[in-house]
């Protein structure tokens, strides 16, 4: 089936760094989904993302859908405390279907 | 305005035992989404329903596995008999159908940790 591969699985800044994580699969996607996971809760949707090559930001996160529709980038710039949590990409597994496939997950830890 | 609530928000049970997940989504929503997060597997969707029917539950790992959607306020995952592998984060998640064709944003909410002794 298809799969969403996500790099790094953790990762460990500092306060004020900036965050890259990708999200890559072998099958083309035509929705791209961000989700943020804190300790304890539910994912929460951050950014969709529904053509290829679109940039989307929603305050210091900014995600782009990949050319090839394979894979998405997230970025976090100037990151916080609160930023911690575990990142998940996502998708549809046909085009505007609901059942999603979701990655494995960037684990991110600030140090302050 | 209220998320998707879930109860209990934790269980400790025995195996062998019964256990019942419950599920409110977010009033308005026409579709539910039961899904299992393991460190082992991440997150998997186990069943979905549409107006209250189930629509696709193929993630439903065995039939020890039952989901139930009486009506559009409420959900139940049930689990008999329970195994110390069914210990896991189940989440529900709503969503309002996109006429669209495009896909919904799923709200989800904050889950209850099963552990199975």
């Amino acid at each position: 089936g298809q799969q969403l591969n996500q790099s790094p699985q953790s990762m460990f800044i500092q306060e004020g760094e900036d965050v890259s994580m990708n999200c890559t699969s072998s099958s083309i996607f035509n929705t791209w989904l961000w989700y943020k996971q804190d300790p304890g809760e539910g994912p929460v949707l951050l950014i969709a993302l529904y053509k290829a090559g679109e940039l989307t930001s929603n305050g210091r996160l900014t995600a782009q859908f990949g050319i090839t529709r394979k894979d998405s980038f997230l970025n976090i710039s100037a990151s916080i405390p609160s930023d911690v949590g575990i990142y998940f990409c996502a998708g549809p597994i046909i085009q505007g279907a609901q059942k999603l496939v979701f990655g494995q997950g960037t684990r991110l830890t600030i140090n302050p | 305005d209220a998320g998707v609530i879930q109860s209990p928000r934790h269980e400790v049970t025995e195996m062998g035992q019964e256990v019942t997940l419950r599920c409110k989504p977010i009033s308005g929503h026409n579709s539910l989404f039961w899904y299992r997060q393991t460190m082992m597997r991440g997150l998997e969707l186990l069943i979905y329903f549409n107006n209250n029917v189930p629509i696709d539950d193929s993630g439903m790992p065995e039939d020890r596995f039952s989901a139930k959607m009486p009506n559009a306020s409420f959900s139940t995952l049930k689990i008999q008999p329970s195994e110390p592998r069914d210990s896991a984060v189940y989440f529900c998640a709503s969503s309002l159908i996109d006429r669209g064709g495009g896909t919904d944003t799923q709200y989800f909410g904050p889950g209850t940790r099963l552990t199975v002794l």
